[in-house]
Order: structure tokens, then C-alpha cells, then sequence
């Protein structure tokens, strides 16, 4: 069984498409998040979910959306893609270690490549 | 901001040998300090998480250190095998996130 599982996982469209990712976990955690992982496989948090509720925005376009129907999902939808916009995009979920992010399970990655 | 470096993008060593990786922060003082295994293709599995108050953990061939003094954490894989090749990614905890660093690539040469 995947723990956290993401689709899809190769995601080749043109310049001002819209797209979505979805990420499901079975694991109860409470919080989930969106990574981004750029060509230099730097890893960048760009949102943090808890119970459905938006924690942490970082400095994302709002061309990205998050939605988080219920604690176990945490899609991203991206508006009107760009060519920076490609790059490998991880959902993860954790358990919260005393208030603080605990181990994180990652999804697969999903591979995105804008024309 | 919080800036976390690793001592060396790709590292080289022997089989057998013992694989030092560094990482390296500053202005930033984190409760943990995790580290991450990445294969190509993957995502991030999880390897050990370090608190400040403690100064190493190990688990099986792994060694983590952890100096809140000098703001840095060693990991050291021990005996090292082919099998232990891949991207080494070091954490630092926040409250609802994690702080990723830029990676070291190892490679274990039989």
C-alpha cells in the first residue's frame, strides 16, 4: 500500500494550460505539504496544510492553487502554466512532533514539463 | 532567512570506506535536524531525525551529529556499500515545514 500517492506522474503540456496534481496519503497525518524540486534538485516548501487548513504560503504565484477537500488529500492546481513552472513537484505528509514537523513521507514526484 | 548548506555537491569515496557528509546553517536555531536519502527518479526517504539536545544518534550503519554551537551536523554512513549511492539531503525543522539543503551526491565505488 503507498503511503503518499500522487498523479500523475509525467505531466508534459503547453505554455498557458492549466493543470492539476493530485496527492492522496493513508497514513492519518495530519499535515501535507507541496514541495517543489527545481533542476538543481533544490527542494522548496511552497505550501503546508494542516487539518485542511493553509498554513504556510511561501512566495508562490497565486497561479498555483492549493485544495484540500479533506485531511487526506492536498491537490495543486496550476493556472496558466510558464516555463519556469517546470520542474519535479513532491507531495508530503507528516505527524506533527510537539509542534514541530516531524519525518516527512514523501510521494513519488510528479514530473512536469511546460513547452 | 535560514541558509543550509552542504559541504560538497557530489562526493566520491571507496567501498568500505566511511562517507562524512556535512551540513551547515545559519540564522536559524531548529529543535531537529533530519536527514533524507533521495534515489534518482524518487522522492525523499526519511533516515534519521536528530534533536538539539542530543549530540549523535546512529541507526544500524548510519551516525548523525548534531552541534547547535557550531551550527552543524555530520552524517556518516560506515562501511559504506555501492547500494548507499544517492543524493544525502539534510532538514531543519520548523513549525509546519521543513528547511531542505541542496544536497550531496554520493557515490560509493566498488
Amino acid at each position: 500500500d503507498t503511503a503518499v500517492s500522487q498523479t500523475p506522474k509525467y505531466l508534459v503540456t503547453q505554455m498557458g494550460n492549466d493543470k492539476s496534481i493530485k496527492c492522496e496519503q493513508n497514513l492519518g497525518h495530519d499535515t501535507m505539504y507541496w514541495y517543489k524540486q527545481d533542476s538543481k534538485k533544490f527542494l522548496k516548501i511552497m505550501f503546508s496544510y494542516n487539518n485542511k487548513e493553509l498554513i504556510i504560503n511561501e512566495t508562490v504565484p497565486n497561479r498555483f492553487s492549493p485544495k484540500s477537500p479533506d485531511k487526506a488529500h492536498l491537490n495543486l492546481h496550476i493556472n496558466s502554466l510558464e516555463l519556469g513552472d517546470s520542474a519535479v513537484y513532491f507531495c508530503a505528509s507528516s505527524r506533527p512532533t510537539g509542534g514541530l514537523t516531524g519525518e516527512l513521507f514523501f510521494g513519488e514526484g510528479s514530473r512536469l514539463t511546460v513547452l | 532567512s535560514q541558509k543550509i548548506e552542504q559541504n560538497s555537491e557530489a562526493l566520491n569515496i571507496q567501498e568500505g570506506k566511511t562517507a562524512t557528509l556535512t551540513c551547515n546553517y545559519t540564522n536559524y536555531s531548529p529543535a531537529y535536524l533530519q536527514w533524507y536519502r533521495q534515489d534518482p527518479g524518487r522522492g525523499p526517504v526519511f533516515l534519521l531525525l536528530i534533536r538539539e539536545n542530543e549530540k549523535e544518534k546512529r541507526k544500524e550503519r548510519l551516525k548523525v551529529t548534531f552541534d547547535t554551537t557550531l551550527k552543524q551536523s555530520l552524517f556518516h554512513i560506515t562501511a559504506s556499500q555501492p547500494a548507499d549511492s544517492a543524493t544525502y539531503l539534510c532538514a531543519l525543522t520548523g513549525a509546519n515545514n521543513l528547511f531542505f539543503g541542496t544536497g550531496t551526491r554520493l557515490t560509493v565505488i566498488p
